[in-house]
């Protein structure tokens, strides 16, 4: 079965500063998709940014890039120029690409950006 | 695009009664719905997912007949809490995938507020 860890349950940082966001997964599979979604207080859950396995580059999405080491089975997101409206628990998520369609969330990050 | 809803936002029964939550996709096709329970500050927990037209598997744990899921169609599922007793009230999220675009991104809901007095 996968898993999926996220080792800081909150993290704070001044506005317009960066901050990185980990995560860790294990998976004995070689295909796969791995997310970070956001919810914020509203607690509408907003997908951020998605990565393919099979893909090297790492994904991005304006203000927000991901790290993805394959060997290493880690997916760390990284915001850059914060803002206040970035305030909101951060979840990591595994979906393998073998029919099983069952989304593996971690247990999250909770981030506040401070004004 | 991709946008879920879900009605209503939030609901308030008494105890022994049922309630039904619908979760719609308004601008695709959702070939599979999935339908989560969310405690305060915790993270989701998939309850059952549904295919169109088909029973839905349900999550270890998971009572099929207190939590009954319909998929009728490709833009709505419903969720019904029969007997709703106080343990049940939480937070319930709906999510759903398409095979229009992937078949491994979900759609989140907004989310029903479920208060059982």
């Amino acid at each position: 079965a996968q898993t999926v860890t996220q080792s800081q349950p909150e993290m704070s940082v001044q506005e317009a500063e960066t901050v990185t966001l980990s995560c860790t997964y294990d998976t004995s599979e070689n295909n796969y998709y791995l997310f970070w979604y956001k919810q914020p207080p509203s607690r509408q859950m907003i997908l951020v940014i998605r990565q393919e396995a099979y893909k090297q580059q790492n994904a991005t999405e304006n203000r927000f890039s991901v790290n993805f080491q394959k060997a290493a089975k880690s997916f760390s997101l990284k915001i850059s120029d914060s803002q206040l409206g970035d305030t909101a628990m951060y979840f990591c998520a595994f979906i393998s690409n073998f029919g099983n369609e069952k989304l593996t969330f971690g247990t999250g990050t909770r981030l506040t950006i401070i004004p | 695009g991709a946008v879920v809803s879900q009605h209503p936002s939030r609901v308030i029964c008494k105890s022994g009664t049922s309630v039904k939550i619908e979760c719609r996709s308004l601008d695709f096709q959702a070939t599979t719905m999935f339908w989560y329970r969310q405690f305060p500050k915790k993270s989701l927990m998939l309850m059952a997912t549904s295919n169109e037209g088909s029973k839905a598997t349900y999550e270890q744990g998971v009572e099929k007949d207190k939590f009954l899921i319909n998929h009728a169609s490709l833009t709505l599922s419903t969720l019904t809490v029969t007997s709703a007793h106080p343990e049940d009230s939480s937070f319930y999220i709906c999510s759903a995938q398409t095979v229009q675009t992937s078949t491994d991104t979900q759609y989140f809901g907004p989310g029903t507020r479920l208060t059982v007095l």
